[in-house]
């Protein structure tokens, strides 16, 4: 069974450099999302794509992070100009859409960014 | 907009003790309803879900009713073991993106 795999599962950089990040959704599965978790809160949400279109980005999502899923498979996530607050877990979730809702959301191990 | 509250931790529990943690929700609509668990060096894993009001999800041995007129999913346990220790989270799902409390931390000993 692939779950849901995130890679690198640890990236440490300087600040103001770019990072990117990459999610491989259960094969099946045509809807992708990223969070972001920092220590001691709940993941928050940041975009989901259904397939390769991105339909919804949160604000927390700063015109410095871009994701993308070009052929509606893998995702990647890169934040440009990283600060120290960027410094978190990332998160990507994976899930087949349903009618009505409610479908569960898989997730991977996470990526954990420390920004220096 | 919509968001989840739940109890704050940490939690310690001894073996075999009655668990609740409470989550208390607000949403404009009918959302579903989640608690998704953070073992000890792992990823988040689904627990239970309902997706309905008066909905009872059930998992290994933990429960939770989806109560509309309170706006409540309360997890339950009635006997914890040691291997429940982890982060627990309270989640909600209306459209599309996913709500989730801060976590609360359980602890149980032997």
């Amino acid at each position: 069974d692939t779950g849901v795999s995130q890679n690198p599962r640890h990236k440490i950089t300087k600040r103001g450099q770019n990072v990117t990040f990459r999610c491989d959704p259960i094969s099946e599965h045509n809807r992708l999302y990223w969070y972001r978790q920092t220590l001691g809160q709940g993941p928050e949400f940041l975009t989901y794509f259904q397939n390769e279109a991105q339909l919804e980005k949160s604000r927390l999502l700063s015109d410095r992070f871009s994701a993308e899923r070009p052929k509606g498979s893998f995702s990647t996530l890169e934040i440009q100009r990283t600060e120290q607050g960027d410094s978190a877990m990332y998160l990507c979730a994976s899930s087949l859409a349903v009618a009505g809702g409610g479908e569960t959301q898989y997730f991977g191990p996470g990526t954990r960014l420390l920004v220096l | 907009g919509d968001s989840v509250t739940q109890m704050e931790g940490p939690v310690t529990l001894s073996e075999e003790a009655f668990l609740t943690i409470n989550c208390t929700y607000t949403a404009t609509g009918y959302p579903s309803l989640f608690w998704y668990v953070q073992y000890p060096g792992e990823g988040l894993q689904l627990l239970l879900k309902a997706t309905k009001a008066d909905d009872k999800g059930s998992n290994k041995g933990f429960e939770a009713t989806y109560r509309k007129e309170t706006t409540s999913f309360h997890l339950e346990k009635g006997s914890v073991q040691v291997s429940d220790s982890a982060v627990y989270f309270c989640a909600l799902s209306e459209n599309n993106d996913m709500r989730f409390g801060a976590g609360t931390r359980l602890t149980v000993k032997p």
